[in-house]
Formats: structure tokens, sequence, C-alpha cells
């Protein structure tokens, strides 16, 4: 049959303000970490990537945090705008592999 | 530059015929991943190919799909006798090095294939 579609969890924020998407992953092998964008109909955009000798790294109004105590990824987004309206995904890979594993991804909404 | 080019960006099928998605990579970019996305989920990764060679396939269905990519011309994803099932958005990225430094995978727009 069949497989059923899981909604996505969804994150409304308000225009200006500060977005902070989480990400739990699941091996404690992975040691490089992507975070990626994507908008409605297109393919996904690299944001922001970390290695795991790294716990912050910062870009272009985006903070990626990682926390390998408790295996958890956060991405923050300084003054969100409409244009961050979109699906974000993190993705994790281990040094012996080369399959990134994706979560399941966050609708970012952006209210006006 | 060009970025990652698939075609065609929708594709129509009827249950039983054969579906072929085409990928071209960024210029210099020798390794090239496919992906499929169900609606409200993420990649899951199928395969992984170099120039002429299959790297490691273990996320494709065993039956029905195939995957290459010629020395010359793009990477082909076939899928044979589709079923409503293959609907789904089908996703090419490609890399300029496996790991060690400049391993940003750029993606395509994606094939969104409908089997009626």
């Amino acid at each position: 049959g069949e497989s059923v579609g899981l909604h996505l969890p969804t994150l409304s924020v308000q225009e200006g303000d500060n977005s902070i998407i989480n990400c739990a992953y699941s091996n404690s092998a992975s040691d490089y970490f992507i975070w990626y964008k994507q908008e409605s109909g297109k393919g996904p955009q690299f944001i922001i990537d970390i290695r795991s000798n790294m716990d912050k790294r910062q870009g272009q109004r985006v903070t990626v945090l990682l926390n390998k105590t408790v295996k958890h990824l956060s991405l923050q987004i300084a003054a969100t705008q409409p244009g961050d309206s979109a699906v974000y995904f993190c993705a994790e890979m281990a040094d012996s592999n080369y399959q990134l594993i994706w979560g399941a991804g966050t609708k970012l909404i952006i209210k006006p | 530059n060009a970025g990652v080019m698939q075609n065609p960006r929708h594709l129509v099928r009827r249950r039983g015929q054969e579906a072929r998605l085409r990928c071209s990579p960024m210029k210099g970019h020798s390794h090239v991943y496919w992906y499929r996305q169900l609606p409200e989920e993420g990649l899951k990764f199928m395969v992984y190919l170099q120039k002429e060679n299959i790297i490691d396939e273990s996320g494709m269905p065993k039956e029905r799909f195939s995957a290459e990519f010629p020395k010359e011309g793009p990477s082909i994803l076939r899928i044979q006798q589709v079923v409503r099932g293959d609907s789904a958005a089908y996703f090419c990225a490609s890399s300029l090095r496996l790991r060690g430094g400049d391993t940003e995978a750029f993606f395509g727009q994606g094939t969104r294939l409908t089997v009626v």
C-alpha cells in the first residue's frame, strides 16, 4: 500500500523576531551536520554546516549550535524575514559513510 | 556556472510505463546522488554514483529501479513498470569531492513524478 505522509512540525514566528529550529539526530558516530532550506516546489538549498569538533558556527543571520552530549542540533535565524518561510531540514553524516541522513523537517511560517 | 539541472520538472506516467529522470551535475562535479521525497517528508537516499560507477545503491528498491552515470551525458534514474507508489519528487544532488573539504552538495529542482 501507499505510505502515509507525516504532518511536519510547524513553527510560527513574528516577522523580525528570532527563530530557533531544533533537530535531534540519531547516530552518535555522525560527525558532519548540515541545515537545508526547502521552499515550496524547489530543491533543498544549503544553509550552513558544522563538524563535530565545533559546537557553534555562525553565518549571515544564521547560527548553528551542536550539542553532542544530547545529540541535538539547532538553527537560529536572526530577524526572521518573509523570505525565510520554508521547510528546514537537518541532515547528518558519519565519517565512515557518505549518506546524508535527513530529519523530518520543520515548517517555518512568518507572521506579518 | 549552471546549477544542477534536472529534467523533466514534471512527469506523468500511467501504471506500467517507464519513467526516465535526468540529472546533469554542476560543471566539474563527479559525485551524483539521487533522493526521493514524499509530501511533507524528508529526503530518502537512493543511490550514489561517480562517473561510470555505482558506489552505493543501498537505498534503491531491488526491482524496477536502476541508475547510471555514464562517462558522457547526464545521470539517469530509470523506473520500469511504474506503480502509483512511485509518485514522489526525485531530487538529484552533485558535489565536488566526497569528504575532506568542498563536500557541499548542490541540489537540482527535482522531478515530480505522478503515476496515474
